[in-house]
């Protein structure tokens, strides 16, 4: 059964900062991973999709790398804003509906 | 881009009513559909595949009598929180299959349960 890891599980850093988020998974025959932004109360926000034959996406200050034989994925944020204070949840998709992470709530601090 | 609707957005019910949720895909068909719950600070969770003109598939430990779906039309699934408790109350999200397998999310609905 698949299972999705992310660290850390809360992260907090002053504005400007770059950081990189944590994804691991147990199954690595997977169709592609993805990343999300729930902010409080709210639905999730689509980041970047990235599919198990590619490596990377970038869209603007966001870059998420796929590493599917060892299992992980990272997303790298660049230049963090205070708008970017939200939980970032992982998902993979195999054989089965998405499979989450318990995400990393992330802070930056003004 | 693809876009999937949830109402209501929040739902306050009492014990032992039931409460239907409805999941839209405005611009596009979905011959599938996820219903997914979240307790706070938690992860989504899986409850039940939703195909449809078919039952439902519901994950080990997902009661099918008590979270009723319905999947209709290509557009709609919804979901039915029979015989509702406090514990019952939590996050539930939809998600409506793409035809490349992608998955579209609902903005979810706040069930609480006095």
């Amino acid at each position: 059964k698949q299972e999705v890891t992310q660290i850390p599980a809360a992260l907090s850093v002053p504005e400007g900062e770059n950081l990189v988020l944590n994804c691991s998974f147990t199954d690595s025959a997977i169709y592609n991973l993805q990343w999300f932004r729930q902010d409080p109360g709210k639905g999730l926000t689509s980041l970047l999709l990235i599919q198990s034959s590619q490596r990377e996406q970038t869209s603007g200050r966001l870059n998420a790398s796929l590493d599917k034989s060892s299992g992980r994925s990272t997303l790298y944020i660049a230049a963090s804003q205070p708008g970017d204070s939200a939980t970032y949840l992982c998902a993979v998709r195999g054989n089965t509906p998405l499979v989450f992470g318990k995400g990393t709530r992330l802070s930056v601090i003004a | 881009g693809a876009v999937v609707s949830q109402h209501p957005s929040w739902v306050i019910c009492k014990s032992g009513t039931s409460v239907k949720i409805e999941c839209r895909s405005l611009d596009f068909q979905a011959t599938t559909m996820f219903w997914y719950r979240q307790f706070p600070k938690q992860s989504l969770m899986l409850m039940a595949t939703s195909n449809e003109g078919s039952k439902a598939t519901y994950e080990q430990g997902v009661e099918k009598d008590k979270f009723l779906i319905n999947h209709a039309s290509l557009t709609l699934s919804t979901l039915t929180v029979t015989s509702a408790h406090p514990e019952d109350s939590s996050f539930y999200i939809c998600s409506a299959r793409g035809q490349m397998y992608e998955q579209y999310f609902g903005p979810g609905t706040r069930l609480t349960v006095t």
